[in-house]
């Protein structure tokens, strides 16, 4: 069946710092690509998408870009703040209507 | 507009108890989810709504968890007999068709503690 992967957290950084947060997948077909970020004591709320191969998906700072050839929808930013310190999942969606999410990778941003 | 509501907030109840948890849903999505988030862990899939109907209910961890959806809109639910592993944040999800590409809109969630 379809899997994401991403990498195990905490991810601790200084803020300014550059991210990278690696997520790979196995699906068949085609599937559309998601980063969700969960805030403290909050649900999940969309951050960025991609919906077909060399697509990028990009919101406040953060990009992904879709890579069929490395099956991978790695999350980046320049410059992370204290304020995006959360719980980060990446998750496919292909031809079934249940996406498929990863663990979660959280994210710690020090002053 | 109103996202994805749910209720209630926080749930504490006994062992052996029934609990209800409801969702309230972006109003015209078809398509409805529940999950649930252990402590550290991922979402677990449980069931999935489209319109009235569960096409799948097969993350369903055992025959004391059951869901209804009324009117295409909200959902319940239902832990009968509740037991201290299905202390979790319960997550409700919604989108427009269910298709690969919708976005899930997600409710703040239901803590269930059980004692």
């Amino acid at each position: 069946g379809d899997s994401v992967t991403q990498m195990e957290g905490p991810v601790t950084l200084s803020e300014e710092a550059f991210l990278t947060i690696n997520c790979t997948y196995t699906a068949t077909g085609y599937p559309s690509l998601f980063w969700y970020v969960q805030y403290p004591g909050e649900g999940l709320q969309l951050l960025l998408k991609a919906t077909k191969a060399d697509d990028k998906g990009s919101n406040k700072g953060f990009e992904a870009t879709y890579r069929k050839e490395t099956t991978s929808f790695h999350l980046e930013k320049g410059s992370v703040q204290v304020s995006d310190s959360a719980v980060y999942f990446c998750a496919s969606s292909g031809g079934s209507y249940i996406p498929t999410f990863g663990r979660g990778t959280s994210l710690i941003v020090h002053p | 507009g109103a996202g994805v509501s749910q209720s209630p907030s926080n749930k504490v109840t006994e062992k052996g108890k029934d609990v209800e948890l409801r969702c309230d849903p972006i109003s015209g999505h078809t398509a409805l989810y529940w999950y649930r988030q252990s402590l550290g862990q991922g979402l677990e899939f449980l069931i999935y709504f489209q319109g009235n109907s569960a096409p799948d209910k097969s993350g369903l961890p055992s025959d004391r968890f059951s869901a209804e959806r009324t009117g295409g809109s909200v959902s319940t639910l239902t832990i009968q007999r509740t037991q201290q592993e299905d202390s979790a944040v319960y997550l409700c999800a919604s989108s427009p068709t269910g298709t690969g590409t919708d976005t899930q809109y997600f409710g703040p969630g239901t803590r269930l503690t059980v004692l």
